[in-house]
């Protein structure tokens, strides 16, 4: 099973219209959230990070964390088609390997 | 833009031939990791070296090899190619092994027919 689920798989949007993303650990030593976008035949670019409980906003892009179900969230308001692309989520465990553990994306389509 | 630099973008070969992918970071990170995203975009570490020392290999078969000549270069060689191995090879680094903001490469697709 893999330690980092993201949902929805896929998802459109209305230009202007609000895109919610999840993504969730099953992985009590996670400590750390990030999302990372990549567009179509793009490399992987680091979007957001979260350490803390709570939200962080960056413009139009939000992300919550809630530690003790370690789900994490993005939201995208007043999205634009140049958001449309895959969103990944990853966790990291600062016991043991140092390493990030990415999930399957989530890919957001915004129509225009 | 880019400081993550792989070469070749494209490979295409034929089952049981060896392959080379070469990567090089100019941002002076030390260091620097192999990924393989394969058709469904799951992105999974295969190597993570740092200055030049291997500190994780995940579980991949024993026909890729990693190397580094320093902290800046990092090339990846498949011997004896596989159909599965068909994906996109992203290169990444860091600023050091607690750092998780990580830089990527464009990638190397390869083909094996």
């Amino acid at each position: 099973q893999q330690k980092v689920q993201q949902s929805p798989e896929s998802l459109i949007v209305p230009e202007g219209g609000m895109a919610s993303l999840n993504c969730t650990s099953s992985d009590r030593n996670v400590d750390y959230f990030w999302w990372y976008r990549q567009h179509s035949g793009k490399s992987p670019k680091m979007l957001m990070s979260i350490f803390s409980n709570g939200e962080k906003e960056e413009g139009r892009f939000t992300v919550h964390l809630n530690k003790a179900s370690l789900h994490t969230s993005l939201h995208i308001r007043d999205s634009q088609p140049s958001d449309s692309a895959l969103y990944l989520c990853a966790a990291s465990m600062t016991s043991g390997s140092w390493q990030l553990i990415f999930g399957s994306g989530t890919q957001l389509t915004v129509m225009p | 833009e880019t400081a993550v630099f792989q070469t070749p973008n494209y490979h295409v070969t034929q089952v049981g031939n060896e392959v080379s992918f070469n990567c090089k970071q100019t941002l002076g990170h030390d260091t620097m990791y192999w990924y393989k995203q394969d058709s469904k975009k799951l992105l999974k570490i295969m190597f993570s070296y740092n200055n030049k020392q291997l500190i994780v290999n995940e579980t991949v078969p024993r026909r890729f090899s990693p190397q580094s000549s320093d902290k800046a270069h990092l090339n990846l060689r498949i011997k004896s190619v596989e159909p599965e191995d068909s994906a996109v090879y992203l290169c990444a680094s860091s600023l050091d092994r607690f750092s998780y903001e990580q830089y990527f490469g464009p990638g190397t697709r390869l083909t094996v027919l």
